[in-house]
């Protein structure tokens, strides 16, 4: 049962436009959500987080929002700059429950 | 500062060993995790640590284990190794429990089993 999930595989996005990564949740519990970026040959790093009694986080080029009645939130980066290519992932906790659920990943490729 | 600091960063070992995986967590950090990662998903828990007491442990079987030690580093031990517990294993640290203390990880161990 997947709990977290990243129907995008993969998404392409030219340098300088907006990348607009999905996330879809089904346990109505979680209440705090993440994004984190990995590298090959690294671990995830961190990128911004947001609690359910918010709707939108921003920090610098990285936004997040959440839709609570839809279970859905998205993170949005602009302007996409090559660094940026790396796999995406989405994750979520319940209160009390430190436990990250992740999704499948997305692929981001910023082209020039 | 350091960050998450994993040990050692290959491993092969063959069916039926066993295995000790280490983890330090950035200083001042109490609460140490443990995820798998295998090709194609995203991290699975399997344990967590907080003041050397298991805070949580996920659907993996008694094969695995682990601790935390004064220091608030870890082991995550694995007995009786079998083909499929090839894998990225990660190690994540936090500040504290509790919501709004993201988790931070470190580049993880890999382990290969012939």
């Amino acid at each position: 049962d997947q709990q977290v999930k990243q129907n995008s595989p993969s998404l392409s996005v030219q340098e300088g436009r907006i990348s607009i990564l999905n996330c879809d949740y089904t346990n109505s519990m979680f209440d705090y959500f993440l994004w984190y970026k990995k590298y090959p040959a690294e671990g995830p790093t961190f990128l911004i987080s947001i609690s359910s009694i918010k709707d939108k986080n921003e920090d610098g080029r990285f936004t997040v929002f959440l839709n609570k009645s839809a279970k859905h939130l998205s993170l949005h980066i602009v302007p996409s700059q090559p660094g940026d290519s790396a796999v995406y992932f989405c994750a979520a906790s319940a209160w009390g429950n430190e436990k990250l659920t992740f999704g499948t990943g997305t692929r981001l490729t910023i082209i020039p | 500062d350091a960050g998450v600091t994993q040990s050692p960063t290959h491993l092969i070992k063959t069916r039926g060993q066993h295995v000790t995986l280490r983890c330090s967590p950035i200083s001042g950090h109490k609460s140490v995790s443990w995820y798998q990662q295998v090709l194609g998903q995203g991290p699975q828990f399997i344990f967590q640590y907080y003041e050397k007491e298991e805070r949580g442990r996920g659907n993996f079987p008694d094969r695995f284990s682990a601790r935390q030690f004064p220091n608030y580093s870890s082991e995550l031990n694995v007995n009786a190794l079998l083909l499929g517990d090839s894998a990225l294993y990660l190690c994540a640290s936090s500040l504290a429990v509790g919501q709004g203390q993201p988790q931070h990880f470190g580049d993880g161990t890999r382990l290969s089993i012939l």
